[in-house]
């Protein structure tokens, strides 16, 4: 069974800073998608940003990037030049390559940015 | 990307009563999936529903607590029966976007069972 792990229940840093938020992944799959979902006080999931299990390079999105390590399974968030629209839940979530099949998140990381 | 309206946005229901919640999806979907989050938790998925055939529930989730309907390729309906305070939680659906882009949600339900 597939599990995702996010060993940061809350973090919290000034504006303007950079941020990192930990995920790490067990799966027996050898290509899968890997996935940062934003969930802010509205509650709406929104998709930050996908990385393909097969593809070596890091994904990157505007301020959003990720450090992939597939050996490590391990899949970190790094916002740089953080805002306070930043300020959410942030899901790390996993789902395997074949066919629309479910998303398996992890237990999320509580982000705020302070002013 | 396919947008999805979902309602009600809330809703606070007695305990022992039923509330259906519906998903409208812009463009025809295969899969829709259902979720759960309890207050302070992250996502479970509760069940998948596919056009024409049962919908396939998880462990822990079954089909007389949360019904689903899936009569077309754009529509799907989740029912909380029975409700009690445990069940107080945001329901959320989503579909697949294909090729590994993500999938979309809806605004989700807040549930509150009083």
């Amino acid at each position: 069974a597939q599990t995702v792990t996010q060993s940061q229940p809350e973090m919290s840093v000034q504006e303007a800073e950079t941020v990192t938020l930990s995920c790490t992944y067990d799966t027996s799959e050898n290509n899968y998608y890997l996935f940062w979902y934003k969930q802010p006080p509205s509650r709406q999931m929104i998709l930050v940003i996908r990385q393909e299990a097969y593809k070596q390079q890091n994904a990157t999105e505007n301020r959003f990037s990720v450090n992939f390590q597939k050996a490590a399974k391990s899949f970190s968030l790094k916002i740089s030049d953080s805002q306070l629209g930043d300020t959410a839940m942030y899901f790390c979530a996993f789902t395997p390559f074949q066919g629309a099949q479910k998303l398996v998140f992890g237990q999320g990381t509580r982000l705020t940015i302070n002013p | 990307s396919a947008v999805i309206s979902q309602k009600p946005s809330r809703d606070i229901c007695q305990r022992g009563t039923s509330l259906t919640i519906q998903c409208q999806v812009d463009s025809q979907v295969t899969m829709m999936f259902w979720y759960r989050q309890q207050p302070g938790q992250s996502l479970t998925l509760i069940a998948t529903a596919n056009q024409g055939s049962e919908a396939t529930y998880e462990s822990g989730f079954v089909i007389d607590k949360f019904p689903i309907s899936r009569p077309n390729l754009t529509f799907s309906t989740l029912t909380v029966s029975n409700m009690s305070p445990e069940d107080s939680s945001i329901y959320l659906c989503s579909v697949d976007r294909g090729q590994g882009y993500g999938y979309t949600f809806g605004s989700g339900t807040r549930l509150t069972v009083v």
